[in-house]
């Protein structure tokens, strides 16, 4: 059974930094990983995806690569803003189309 | 714009009153998902629907039911309320037209639900 683990639950940086959060998957067999944003009370917003056959994709100051073989994501925010904190939730799709397992996200907060 | 929307966003019911949640997407998606997110627990899949008249369940889909009658629309219903119904429900659609974000999933804000 797929699990996803997000390390760390929770982190706590100064506005500037750069920083890593970290997402694991059990079971390499997947066809795509998606990291969305929360914010509290709202919706999922799609940040990037990730299919299968990439190493990563990059949409202005956030980075994510893929290591399927290791089953490991992460994702880079460059340049930390208080407008990021936000809970941060990384998702495989084990069957290409409608399925998504979540992990349980990383509380982010960027202090001025 | 490009959404999915929900209906109601937030519903405070008793228990065994039936309700249903709606959800409409205006961007012609094949696929449409409910799930339940709760504390400790993440979000988790309730069903899913790959075309209209095509539904599934997903990994918690006891005390629910769908219907995809038409391809924006996937209503979620609950027959029977009961209180560990009590969540955060939202509906989510993928393109699935084989472009090259083909399995990107878009959520709706969701419907905060508290079965009393």
């Amino acid at each position: 059974k797929q699990e996803v683990t997000q390390i760390p639950a929770a982190l706590s940086v100064p506005e500037g930094e750069n920083l890593v959060l970290n997402c694991s998957f059990t079971d390499s067999a997947i066809y795509n990983l998606q990291w969305f944003r929360q914010d509290p009370g709202k919706g999922l917003t799609s940040l990037l995806l990730i299919q299968s056959s990439q190493r990563e994709q990059t949409s202005g100051r956030l980075n994510a690569s893929l290591d399927k073989s290791s089953g490991r994501s992460t994702l880079y925010i460059a340049a930390s803003q208080p407008g990021d904190s936000a809970t941060y939730l990384c998702a495989v799709g084990p069957d290409g189309y409608n399925k998504l397992i979540f992990g349980a996200g990383t509380r982010l907060a960027v202090h001025p | 714009e490009a959404q999915v929307t929900q209906n109601p966003r937030y519903l405070i019911t008793v228990t065994g009153k039936k309700l249903t949640v709606t959800c409409s997407q205006n961007m012609n998606h094949e696929y449409m998902s409910w799930y339940r997110q709760d504390p400790g627990l993440g979000l988790r899949q309730i069903y899913y629907s790959m075309n209209v008249e095509v539904t599934d369940k997903g990994d918690v889909p006891e005390g629910y039911k769908v219907s995809r009658k038409e391809k924006r629309n996937f209503p979620l219903i609950l027959e029977s309320p009961s209180p560990n119904q009590t969540s955060l429900y939202f509906c989510a659609s993928t393109p699935g037209d084989g472009g090259v974000a083909y399995n990107e999933q878009f959520f709706g804000p969701g419907t905060r639900l508290t079965v009393l």
